[in-house]
């Protein structure tokens, strides 16, 4: 069984520019949630998405950042005119159900120069 | 607002001994609580769950929970140079639309040989 997929794994932006991050939840899972970890920092949860379905947002800064879990395809998470700020690993997570243990995928690290 | 404690070491054990891990947190609604390990560079790595009040045995790890306390730790015995890394205390809060996981800012354990 393949795990959460992320890609890319490591991505490179200038300030201004735009970051488009994805994840494929592991099979049979339809919960996705996107964590951002900045460097000597815990997790900190972003978004929580089923399929087509914004579940909880509460952790996305107001501005520059969105995401979608389309009906088809891998959820997205989207960073604006991104900020050297943004820097960040950024992990993607999974579930069956909102109860169950969330599973991590490899994560992608975004440096803005 | 909801917290998760940890202390940030670095918690260093001789091979062979003991690692005790501690976390408390701070909303009594808290319902599940995992353990993560994060092996630099790496994403999260989940080691066990608890739910509830006791001890839960997995192999050379031992999760213990006490509600009344606010306080989960982490067991491991048989410390091995492998297990060298940072250690994640998170707990879920169920209700609503909430399904995100709560982090601590982990502690990091250095087994030497």
């Amino acid at each position: 069984n393949a795990g959460v997929m992320q890609n890319p794994r490591h991505l490179v932006r200038r300030r201004g520019q735009e970051a488009r991050l994805r994840c494929s939840p592991m099979k049979g899972h339809s919960h996705v949630y996107w964590y951002r970890q900045l460097p000597e920092e815990g997790l900190k949860f972003m978004v929580y998405l089923q399929k087509e379905n914004i579940i909880d947002e509460s952790g996305m800064p107001k501005e520059r950042f969105s995401a979608e879990f389309p009906k088809e395809g891998p959820s997205i998470l989207r960073i604006q005119q991104v900020v050297r700020g943004d820097s960040a690993a950024y992990f993607c997570a999974s579930s069956p159900q909102q109860q169950e243990t969330q599973y991590f995928g490899p994560g992608t690290r975004l440096l803005v120069l | 607002q909801k917290e998760v404690e940890q202390n940030s070491g670095p918690l260093s054990v001789p091979e062979g001994a003991i690692a005790s891990l501690n976390c408390t947190y701070s909303d009594r609604g808290s319902q599940s609580f995992f353990w993560y390990r994060q092996y630099s560079g790496k994403s999260p790595e989940l080691i066990m769950f608890i739910y509830s009040n006791g001890d839960k045995e997995d192999g050379r790890f031992t999760a213990q929970l006490n509600k009344a306390s606010q306080y989960v730790s982490l067991l491991i015995r048989d410390s091995q140079p492998s297990d060298s890394a940072t250690y994640l205390c998170a707990v879920k809060h169920y209700g609503g639309s909430q399904g995100n996981l709560i982090f601590g800012k982990g502690t990091k354990l250095s087994v030497k040989p």
